[in-house]
């Protein structure tokens, strides 16, 4: 079946640490991967993406992202993260026929001063 | 500024009401979609549309009625819904429909239904 696994629902982390959010998916959907950000009462943001090229991918916000193909993992990364980085960041990638996006359920970035 | 708007921002509704949640994208793209945000739950997708043709029904219950006039309007009609309908709905678009091409889809700010 295809999926993303996000797991950890929830991430609190001090302000100016270094913050690593993991996902996973599963290799029967596409490897078109995508982060999404989504701040209170907002839709979704796209953080970065990963279509082909450099596994190592560069977003908005000073995010970045690795592709490792042999552990089906997207981690997105910040070496230093902001009060205002806090939000529910979301894994996705492209399945099915439609460009249906796939999600994982989400990580709820918390940073603390 | 996100390029897709969606109307309105939040609606309250009773199970016997009907009414539409609007989408409009500015940014010329040939695909749009509905997504619904439950909360602890995944985004669900509920509606693909290409070239204004539907090309995808995700096992959505007949009281959510999909309509697309052209390519840069999308409505989500509804009527005699459930309380357990409600949630964040969201649209997006992109470029066009197909897989292959990896289109970014982008989302509007969301409609917040309650069903009382």
């Amino acid at each position: 079946a295809q999926s993303v696994t996000q797991l950890d629902s929830q991430v609190p982390v001090f302000e100016e640490a270094p913050v690593e959010l993991r996902c996973n998916y599963s290799s029967s959907v596409s490897v078109y991967l995508f982060w999404y950000v989504q701040y209170p009462n907002q839709g979704l943001q796209l953080l970065l993406k990963y279509l082909s090229g450099s596994t190592l991918v560069k977003g908005i916000n000073g995010f970045e992202a690795e592709f490792n193909k042999s552990q089906t993992s997207f981690h997105l990364r910040k070496p230093s993260v902001h009060i205002s980085d806090t939000a529910e960041y979301f894994c996705a990638a492209l399945g099915g026929a439609t460009n249906k996006l796939i999600f994982g359920t989400g990580t709820l970035l918390a940073v603390q001063p | 500024e996100t390029g897709v708007t969606q109307t309105p921002r939040h609606l309250v509704m009773g199970m016997t009401n009907k009414k539409s949640l609007k989408c409009e994208q500015h940014l010329g793209h040939n695909a749009m979609y509905w997504y619904k945000q439950s909360a602890k739950k995944p985004l669900e997708l509920m509606f693909v549309y290409s070239l204004e043709e539907r090309v995808e029904n995700n096992s959505v219950p007949s009281r959510f009625s999909p309509e697309c006039p052209n390519s840069s309007h999308l409505f989500l009609h509804l009527h005699t819904l459930q309380p357990e309908d409600s949630a964040l709905y969201l649209c997006a678009s992109s470029q066009d429909g197909r897989p292959a091409t990896g289109n970014t889809q982008y989302f509007g700010p969301g409609t917040r239904l309650t069903v009382l």
